[in-house]
């Protein structure tokens, strides 16, 4: 009864390699978000679709390409993986006209 | 966009006491969240609160939207409530708007 999921939990890889999150939800929302953690801990989102829709695109590389392919899930990719990506990546999702989100555990990706 | 400080930086607190965490946010707000992250990283919703007064347990938090400031109450502190303690806006006009982490409270409780 989970109610956003992330798999894998924990990614190590090697640089240059391309690998992929996935996240799903069964809250029934439409919105979904990643957020990037970084060393020092702080939090910051890095894209968010609506209805299957991207509507937040922050500065991110064009490395890293999300895509949702229905409201439930949003995957994301990365291609030519860096050491500066090793991070813990969470997932969120809400719905339209609710303002709070819920948060996903978390994958912790390690590149080496 | 909005900025989200949050104070003290750090916390050192013996079992039992009580602490107040603060966050002060730049703009109005229609979402203000607490989380709790664990020593295991887990992100956990303590609390939805863009104004008012909430209770939950030996916590408990309060916004004041007009003057841009929410409280964090940690009564009698356990060692399990050790973590980073964020707060979390949205002055978007959407629902769908991006949320803007503080850079969170170090909570240490030693038994």
């Amino acid at each position: 009864d989970t109610a956003v999921s992330q798999t894998p939990k924990y990614l190590v890889t090697q640089m240059g390699n391309d690998k992929s999150i996935k996240c799903e939800q069964n809250l029934g929302h439409d919105t979904m978000y990643w957020y990037k953690q970084d060393s020092k801990k702080f939090l910051k989102i890095m894209f968010s679709y609506n209805n299957k829709e991207l509507i937040i695109n922050e500065t991110v590389p064009n490395r890293f390409s999300p895509k949702s392919p229905d409201k439930a899930h949003l995957n994301l990719h990365i291609n030519s993986l860096e050491l500066g990506d090793s991070a813990v990546y969470f997932c969120a999702s809400t719905k339209t006209g609710v303002y709070e989100q819920y948060f996903g555990p978390g994958t912790r990706l390690t590149v080496t | 966009g909005i900025q989200v400080e949050q104070s003290p930086p750090d916390l050192i607190l013996q079992e039992g006491a009580n602490s107040t965490l603060r966050c002060n946010f730049s703009d109005s707000v229609n979402n203000l969240q607490w989380f709790h992250q664990n020593p295991w990283g887990q992100l956990i919703n303590l609390f939805y609160i863009p104004s008012g007064t909430k209770q939950n347990g030996r916590l408990s938090a309060t916004t004041v939207a007009t003057e841009r400031y929410s409280l964090l109450y940690i009564s009698s502190s356990q060692t399990t409530d050790s973590g980073v303690y964020f707060c979390v806006a949205n002055a978007g006009g959407t629902s769908y708007g991006k949320l803007t982490f503080g850079q969170g409270t170090i909570l240490t409780v030693h038994p």
